[in-house]
C-alpha cells in the first residue's frame, strides 16, 4: 500500500523561528512536491522536485527554501517563519508516466505561527 | 490567471440524489484530469481521472465527463450518500514527465441524509 508520511500533524510555531517540514514516501517515486491549501484557495504549489538534489520553484516560492537529498526525503524550510504562513501543508509524491500524473498525497500538517 | 476554474464553491444535496461538480480550464495542452476528494484534516486522496482522448470514465458511483471543445469537465455521483461530503479538486495536467499537478480552488459537498 503506498505511503506518503509527513513528520508532524500539527504544530506550533513563533514568529521568526526557522520551521522544518518533513515528508517521506515509500513508493519510491522520483517526483515530490509540497502544497499549501488555504480555504478558499485551493492547493498552491510552493516547489516541486524531480531527483535527488534537483528542485523547481512553485507558484508561490517565496519564503521557502526545498531540501531533497535522499530520493523518499523531501523537506520544506520556512527560513523564518511569519502569520502569513499559517496553513495547511501537504506533501505529494508521484512516479513520471505518460498516463497522468497520479499524486499521492500524506496526511498534511497544520501549522500554526504566532 | 487560473488555468483550472471551479466556479461553485458549494453545492449541497440530498442522499440518494445525484451530485455534478463542475470544472473548467483554459489551457488547450493539459491532456490528463482527476478528481480529488479531500476531508478536513487529511490529505486529498485520487478519485478518478480521464484522459482526454476519452470523454467518460466510470467507477462505480463515480462518472467523469469530457467535453474538450467547451474546455469543460464535469463529476457525477450517482448516489450521493453523506460520506461523500468533502471538498472535491479538479486538477489538470499537460502530458510530460514529472509535470505538476494544476489544481482548482475546490467545492464543498455537502450530502445531507
Amino acid at each position: 500500500d503506498v505511503k506518503v508520511t509527513q513528520s508532524s500533524r500539527y504544530l506550533v510555531k513563533r514568529t521568526g523561528e526557522k520551521v522544518f517540514l518533513e515528508c517521506v514516501q515509500d513508493m519510491d517515486h522520483e517526483n515530490m512536491f509540497w502544497y499549501r491549501q488555504d480555504p478558499g484557495l485551493g492547493l498552491r504549489l510552493i516547489y516541486f522536485s524531480y531527483d535527488v538534489k534537483m528542485k523547481e520553484k512553485g507558484d508561490i516560492p517565496e519564503g521557502y527554501s526545498v531540501s531533497r537529498e535522499k530520493k523518499e526525503r523531501f523537506s520544506l524550510i520556512l527560513e523564518s517563519a511569519s502569520t502569513n504562513q499559517t496553513s495547511m501543508y501537504l506533501c505529494a509524491s508521484s512516479y513520471p508516466t505518460s498516463g497522468g500524473h497520479k499524486q499521492y498525497f500524506g496526511p498534511g500538517t497544520r501549522l500554526t505561527v504566532t | 490567471d487560473q488555468q483550472v476554474k471551479q466556479n461553485s464553491p458549494s453545492l449541497s444535496v440530498q442522499e440518494g440524489r445525484i451530485s455534478i461538480l463542475n470544472c473548467d480550464y483554459t489551457n488547450s495542452m493539459f491532456d490528463y484530469f482527476l478528481w480529488y476528494k479531500k476531508y478536513p484534516a487529511e490529505g486529498p486522496t485520487f478519485l478518478i481521472s480521464i484522459s482526454s482522448i476519452k470523454d467518460k470514465n466510470e467507477d462505480g458511483r463515480f462518472t467523469v465527463f469530457l467535453n474538450k471543445s467547451a474546455k469543460h469537465l464535469s463529476l457525477h455521483i450517482v448516489p450521493s450518500q453523506p460520506g461523500d461530503s468533502a471538498v472535491y479538486f479538479c486538477a489538470a495536467s499537460a502530458n510530460q514527465a514529472g509535470t505538476a499537478l494544476i489544481f482548482g480552488k475546490g467545492t464543498t459537498l455537502s450530502v445531507s441524509s
